[in-house]
């Protein structure tokens, strides 16, 4: 059983430009959440997504950001005008349901976007 | 709001030694908090969580953690460190809003000395 799985796992983007970061959930698993790590700090909560639903998007920045989970494909993570403060970690966590009895989240090893 | 305080950025401990890496939680019920860890350049993996009951809580690689409500804490322990137990930690709670995101501390990295 696959876990999830984030690509491109580094990212190299020049100001300005756009960057897409795609997550594939673990099979089974229908919520989907975005996290940043910026350097030396912890994870912030950015969107959180069922298919073809934004059910949270209280973390995202308002301008350039944007998420999507279609019915079919990875969800993704678009950047759109990209500035060096973008530069991160990006982490995806998927869960099969949204029950606070379990709560874990299952964590992608991350996609690092550099901006130049 | 929720949030998690970790108080300490850096812990270094000697190989063999115990560790106890703190937390504490702003909350006015009962929590649901987790210790995450995540090793450089990767992802994070789940070490334990508490949701109710016993109040010391058992994990993998030889970890626990204890809730403390009248502290307010969920400090990670462990009673003899190995060098590959360096990493970063991370505590998190779990929101009781709609979404059950998580809510991360901004983590404690472990240095082992040999």
């Amino acid at each position: 059983n696959a876990g999830v799985m984030q690509n491109p796992r580094h990212l190299v983007r020049r100001r300005g430009q756009e960057a897409r970061l795609r997550c594939s959930p673990m099979k089974g698993h229908s919520h989907v959440y975005w996290y940043r790590q910026l350097p030396e700090e912890g994870l912030k909560f950015m969107v959180y997504l069922q298919k073809e639903n934004i059910i949270d998007e209280s973390g995202m920045p308002k301008e350039r950001f944007s998420a999507e989970f279609p019915k079919e494909g990875p969800s993704i993570l678009r950047i759109q005008q990209v500035v060096r403060g973008d530069s991160a970690a990006y982490f995806c966590a998927s869960s099969p349901y949204n029950d606070r009895r379990t709560g874990e989240l299952f964590f992608g090893e991350g996609s690092r976007l550099t901006v130049l | 709001a929720q949030s998690v305080t970790q108080p300490d950025i850096h812990i270094t401990v000697s190989e063999g030694a115990s560790l106890e890496l703190r937390c504490n939680y702003s909350y006015g019920a009962t929590p649901y908090l987790f210790w995450y860890v995540q090793s450089p350049g990767q992802g994070l993996q789940l070490l334990l969580k508490y949701f109710s009951g016993d109040t010391l809580v058992q994990g993998i690689k030889g970890f626990e953690a204890e809730f403390k409500r009248s502290q307010s804490s969920f400090n990670l322990r462990k009673p003899s460190v190995h060098w590959s137990d360096a990493a970063e930690y991370f505590c998190a709670v779990g929101a009781m809003d709609s979404s059950y995101k998580l809510i991360f501390g901004s983590g404690t990295r472990l240095l082992v000395r040999p």
